[in-house]
């Protein structure tokens, strides 16, 4: 499979959790987005990376959240000390150059008890 | 603030009808439009409308951008049961040295037999 793999697909955690996410690009792409989505809205942008450099975080993620891409290749997307509220479908997208349409995963659904 | 509206919300027809999706869009920096369509998981790329590409097609369905009013439309003729999903318009918008996409809300599509 050549696509944006994700993982975990589903995640349920209790309040006050810690939560991570991976995400692994389609290969040739140096440019990483992640995105949250909640029922009846479209995604909302959180974070960009060109190669291993974050660019651009949305005011959307408070410090409870960080993402990193070490090594230009795979990101990780860490929630810390989980809220009801952070419950959404996490996306993560790649593309090659800026104008190229944006490929998705399927995304991490996640669940705060 | 950067913002992106699609009209109606949400549409239900008769499979056979043709549809028109709306899109508006109040962007600082526009580079594309694209639409998706989002079924249960993913969103997946339909279009990318610049200012030198204005108009794609693709079997049943059809965009248009207007860049003097902007706005875009998706058509969508002869619709069939499979057409159901969330359609997603969004917008490349320019920032420095980074680039990222806002959506809007999406139009639930629902095609009756």
């Amino acid at each position: 499979d050549t696509g944006v793999s994700q993982n975990p697909r589903h995640k349920i955690t209790k309040r006050g959790q810690n939560v991570t996410f991976r995400c692994d690009p389609i290969s040739e792409h140096n440019r990483l987005y992640w995105y949250r989505q909640t029922l009846g809205q479209g995604p909302e942008f959180l974070t960009y990376f060109q190669n291993e450099a974050q660019l651009e975080k949305s005011r959307l993620l408070s410090d409870r959240f960080s993402a990193e891409r070490p090594k230009g290749s795979f990101s990780t997307l860490e929630i810390q000390r989980t809220e009801q509220g952070d419950s959404a479908m996490y996306l993560c997208a790649s593309s090659l150059a800026a104008y190229d349409g944006y490929t998705f995963g399927s995304g991490t659904r996640l669940t705060v008890v | 603030e950067d913002k992106v509206v699609q009209s109606p919300l949400s549409l239900v027809v008769h499979e056979g009808d043709t549809v028109t999706l709306n899109c508006s869009y109040e962007v600082t920096n526009f580079r594309s439009l694209l639409w998706y369509k989002q079924e249960k998981k993913a969103p997946t790329f339909l279009f990318m409308l610049t200012s030198s590409g204005i108009e794609k097609k693709s079997g049943r369905l059809s965009s248009i951008l207007d860049k003097k009013e902007l706005s875009s439309i998706l058509n969508i003729t002869a619709t069939q049961t499979g057409d159901s999903a969330i359609y997603l318009c969004a917008v490349d918008v320019s920032y420095s040295s980074a680039s990222k996409i806002i959506f809007g809300s999406g139009t639930r599509l629902s095609i009756r037999p």
